[in-house]
This record gives structure tokens, sequence and C-alpha cells, in this order.
């Protein structure tokens, strides 16, 4: 089975601070995702990346970062946490590009920004 | 442009009874479509996928999806509900961009199960 694992459960940052949440996938996949997921929203695109050091933004970058290194590896960087980005942000990943490619993901990580 | 549309936010039935959760979608071409669930404090998990084969999908858990053209629809069901279906379902439609297939989601179906 496919693991995506968050480093963090829950996390819980002042504002201003910089904030990573990192996601590592086991199954050599090319395409990883970030989204958060917030009540009444369901899950919106923040970034993707389709191969190392490739990103592209997805519908709200706006405040975040990434970085991918390495292929298993996609983190989510919050230059400086504000309070509207308390959130839950889930990671994914999937196997090629292409319409049908289901997506894997993690537990998710609950960041409270106070 | 392709959009996603679950028409109820909260859906309750009974422990036995049968379970109707709706999804409209909108796509400028024949489209990929997905149900995700996901049990508190989980990540999700694929349900099942339509993927312009048979319009009749069949998923895990005893759920199934029908895609209807003539409708724009791709609403989720199951015959009988168990306790454990209780969580929120997850509406989604793959597009385009660039080279990449990216998935637009639904606001979220959040399934009750009544004992």
């Amino acid at each position: 089975d496919v693991k995506v694992t968050q480093s963090s459960r829950y996390l819980v940052k002042r504002t201003g601070e910089k904030v990573f949440l990192e996601c590592v996938q086991d199954m050599d996949h090319e395409n990883m995702f970030w989204y958060r997921q917030d009540p009444g929203l369901g899950l919106r695109l923040i970034y993707f990346s389709y191969d190392v050091k490739m990103k592209e933004k997805g519908d709200i970058p706006e405040g975040y970062s990434v970085s991918r290194e390495k292929k298993e590896r996609f983190s989510l960087i919050l230059e400086s946490a504000s309070t509207n980005q308390t959130s839950m942000y889930l990671c994914a990943s999937s196997s090629h590009r292409g319409l049908v490619s289901p997506l894997h993901f993690g537990n998710g990580t609950r960041l409270t920004v106070t | 442009a392709q959009s996603v549309t679950q028409l109820d936010s909260h859906v309750s039935v009974s422990e036995g009874t049968p379970v109707l959760l709706r999804c409209n979608y909108s796509s400028s071409y024949s489209p990929s479509l997905f149900w995700y669930v996901q049990h508190p404090n989980k990540g999700l998990q694929l349900l099942l996928k339509y993927t312009s084969a048979a319009t009749l999908v069949k998923g895990i858990n005893g759920f199934e999806a029908e895609f209807k053209k003539s409708e724009t629809s791709f609403h989720l069901t199951k015959p009988s509900a168990h306790m454990s279906d209780a969580a929120e379902y997850f509406c989604v439609v793959s597009v385009l961009s660039g080279n990449t297939g990216k998935l637009i989601f639904g606001q979220g179906t959040t399934l009750q199960v009544k004992p």
C-alpha cells in the first residue's frame, strides 16, 4: 500500500512564525500535492509538483511556498504564519500525469496559528 | 470551466436503510470522476472512480455510483447503511492543468448513520 506520511499531526504556531509542513511518500510517485481543508469549503489546492524541483501554483497559493528537493518529499512553507492560515493541511501523491490517477492522502496536519 | 457541486451538506439515515449522496459536475469534456471518503481524524480514501468505461461503477464497502451524462450527475449510493459509513464524502472531478491532472473537490457531504 502507498503510504503518505505527514510529519506532524497537530501544530500550534504564533503569528509571524515561519512554519514547515513536511510530507513523505514511499511509492516513487511523480506528483505531489498540498491541499487545505476548511469546513464548508472542501479541499482547495495550494501547490502541486510533478517532478523534483518543479512546482505549480494551485488555486490558493498566496502566503505559501513549497520545496521539492527529492522525489519522495514535498514541503509546504508558511513564510509568515497568519491566523487565517489556521486549517487542516493534507498532502497527497499520485503515480503519473493524466486525468485518472487517484490521489493517496496523508492523515493531515491540523495547524493552529495564534 | 470544470466544477463539482454536492447538493447536500449533511445527510442522515438510519442503519440498514439506503444511502444517496448527490453530486453534479460541470465539464467541457468527458470527465474523470471520483468519490472519496474521510473518516474522523483521517486522510481521504478513494471509494471509486469513473474513467469513461462502464457508467455504473462499483467501489469499496458496498458503495457504487452511476455516471449520467444527460444529467451531469455522479450520485453515490449504498443499499444498506452501516454505522461505520458515518464519515464525510467528497465528489471530485479531474481536470487538466498543463500536462498534469489535478482534482477539484466538492464541498463535502457529512453522512450521519443513526442506530
